[in-house]
């Protein structure tokens, strides 16, 4: 595709329940960033892949939050046990290396009720 | 620690005018900085970069200073016009990191400009 893609755009769930939120990188970047923007903030740095391997998972919050990228193309970041405080936009981000430029997605604004 | 931050956290201008968005920043080890821009349920969207072995770079219509003495850079916006409303960060690499796609953020600044 053009840009980075992510679905949904938006998903609301339960307190408690089980999510993924996907992103399709821009095809042929090998490095692919996940971050996570509340309301009135900068985006925050959670997690990031070069090629299938998560690089760096320094910025997830605790151990609910895990993501995946099996083939190196496809990402997907999975919440468990979902609180409020999850309520935010989740952004995705890929780049052709690591010393590139990175593009955002549009994010997936998740919200816990 | 290293954090990115910026003075202002609001700004209005007239369409035509010049608008000037600033941000402080504590690493001084920091090489590299970047400007987004955010509009309204978007992603942040690459404007300019600069490195700290410059004072200034250039784009259109946008120019990037660079102050190391006081640590302090400054995003300029040439004839602002409506489509330039959104939230603009300043953002830096993690200290130590190599890569471009590992950011820290700062809070943002919103623009709003007024027909």
């Amino acid at each position: 595709g053009a840009g980075v893609s992510q679905t949904p755009s938006n998903k609301v769930t339960e307190k408690g329940k089980y999510v993924e939120l996907r992103c399709d990188p821009i095809s042929g970047h090998t490095a692919l960033y996940w971050y996570r923007q509340s309301l009135g903030q900068g985006p925050e740095f959670l997690i990031y892949f070069q090629g299938t391997g998560a690089a760096d998972d320094s910025g997830l919050p605790n151990d609910r939050f895990f993501a995946v990228r099996p083939e190196g193309s496809v990402s997907t970041l999975k919440i468990q046990r979902t609180e409020r405080g999850d309520s935010a936009v989740y952004l995705c981000a890929s780049s052709r290396g690591l010393g590139t430029e990175a593009f955002f997605g549009q994010g997936t604004r998740l919200t816990v009720v | 620690g290293e954090s990115v931050g910026l003075h202002l956290p609001t700004l209005s201008v007239q369409e035509g005018d010049n608008s000037i968005i600033n941000c402080a920043y504590s690493n001084s080890a920091s090489d590299y900085f970047i400007w987004y821009k955010q509009e309204s349920g978007k992603g942040p969207q690459f404007i300019i970069d600069i490195r700290s072995n410059m004072d200034k770079r250039q784009g259109q219509r946008v120019t990037v200073l660079l102050n190391k003495t006081v640590k302090h850079l400054s995003l300029q916006i040439a004839a602002t016009q409506p489509g330039d409303s959104a939230v603009y960060f300043c953002a830096e690499p993690h200290a130590g990191g190599t890569s471009y796609g590992k950011l820290t953020f700062g809070q943002g600044t919103i623009l709003t400009v007024h027909p």
